[in-house]
C-alpha cells in the first residue's frame, strides 16, 4: 500500500491564482481531512469527510474547497489564493468513518502565495 | 469552542535527560492522540487514550490520561537524539484539535 499521497510537494502561487492540492489513499479509509500547519500553531483542521459525497468544515475553512466523489480522493481547492495561505497542507485518513483511530497524514505540500 | 494547549513550546535537554510535555483541553475529551513529526516530515501516530486515568508506555515513552479527561502528558526517560522532534497532542470532542506541540532538541 501506499498509504496516503499528496500532490505537488512544492508550489509557489500569485496572489489570486486557484489551485487544487491532490490527496488519494489506498487504504479504503472512510475518513479523511485537510491541516494546514503554521509555525507556532500545530495543525488547524480546514475540511474533512466522513465517507463519499460527505464531506464538512473544520476549523479554519475560509478560502477553501474540498469534494469527495471517491472513497479514494479529497482534494483541497484554493479558490482564489492569499498570502495567508501560505502554509503546510497535510493530508490525513483514518478507517471507521471517525477520526478516533489512527490518522496517517501524507507527506505534505508546502504552498507558497506571493 | 474546543481549544487544546501544550506546553512548553520548546524543550532542549542533554542526551539522558528526562523530558515531558504537558496538554491541557477547555472541555472534557472522548480520547486524545500523541504524535511525533521530525524536521521537515510529516505527523506519525504514537499512541491513543481513550479511559479516564489511563497510562501507556511505550518502551522509554509514557503516556498518561487524566482523571477528568481534559489533560494529557508525555514523558520520554534517558532522551535519545533519536528522540528529536516536534511532538503533538490532539484531542478529540467532535472533531480533532491539534496542541501547537513541544520541539524537542536533545544534545549529545
Amino acid at each position: 500500500n501506499a498509504g496516503v499521497t499528496q500532490t505537488p510537494k512544492f508550489q509557489v502561487l500569485k496572489t489570486g491564482q486557484s489551485m487544487t492540492l491532490q490527496c488519494a489513499q489506498d487504504m479504503n479509509h472512510e475518513y479523511m481531512s485537510w491541516y494546514r500547519q503554521d509555525p507556532g500553531m500545530g495543525l488547524r483542521l480546514i475540511h474533512y469527510s466522513v465517507g463519499a459525497g460527505i464531506t464538512d468544515q473544520g476549523e479554519v475553512p475560509n478560502g477553501y474547497n474540498v469534494s469527495r466523489s471517491t472513497t479514494e480522493d479529497f482534494p483541497l481547492r484554493l479558490l482564489s489564493a492569499a498570502p495567508s495561505q501560505t502554509s503546510v497542507y497535510f493530508c490525513a485518513s483514518s478507517s471507521l468513518g471517525q477520526p478516533q483511530e489512527t490518522q496517517y497524514f501524507g507527506p505534505g505540500t508546502r504552498l507558497l502565495v506571493l | 469552542g474546543q481549544q487544546v494547549m501544550q506546553i512548553p513550546q520548546y524543550q532542549h535537554v542533554q542526551e539522558g535527560e528526562d523530558f515531558t510535555t504537558y496538554c491541557n483541553s477547555s472541555t472534557t475529551l472522548s480520547n486524545i492522540q500523541w504524535y511525533k513529526q521530525r524536521p521537515g516530515g510529516h505527523p506519525v501516530f504514537l499512541i491513543q487514550l481513550v479511559k479516564s486515568g489511563e497510562v501507556k508506555k511505550q518502551k522509554r515513552l509514557t503516556f498518561q490520561f487524566g482523571e477528568a479527561k481534559k489533560n494529557s502528558s508525555l514523558h520520554i526517560t534517558a532522551t535519545q537524539t533519536t528522540d528529536v522532534g516536534t511532538y503533538f497532542c490532539a484531542g478529540n470532542n467532535n472533531d480533532m484539535r491539534f496542541g501547537a506541540g513541544t520541539r524537542l532538541t536533545v544534545k549529545p
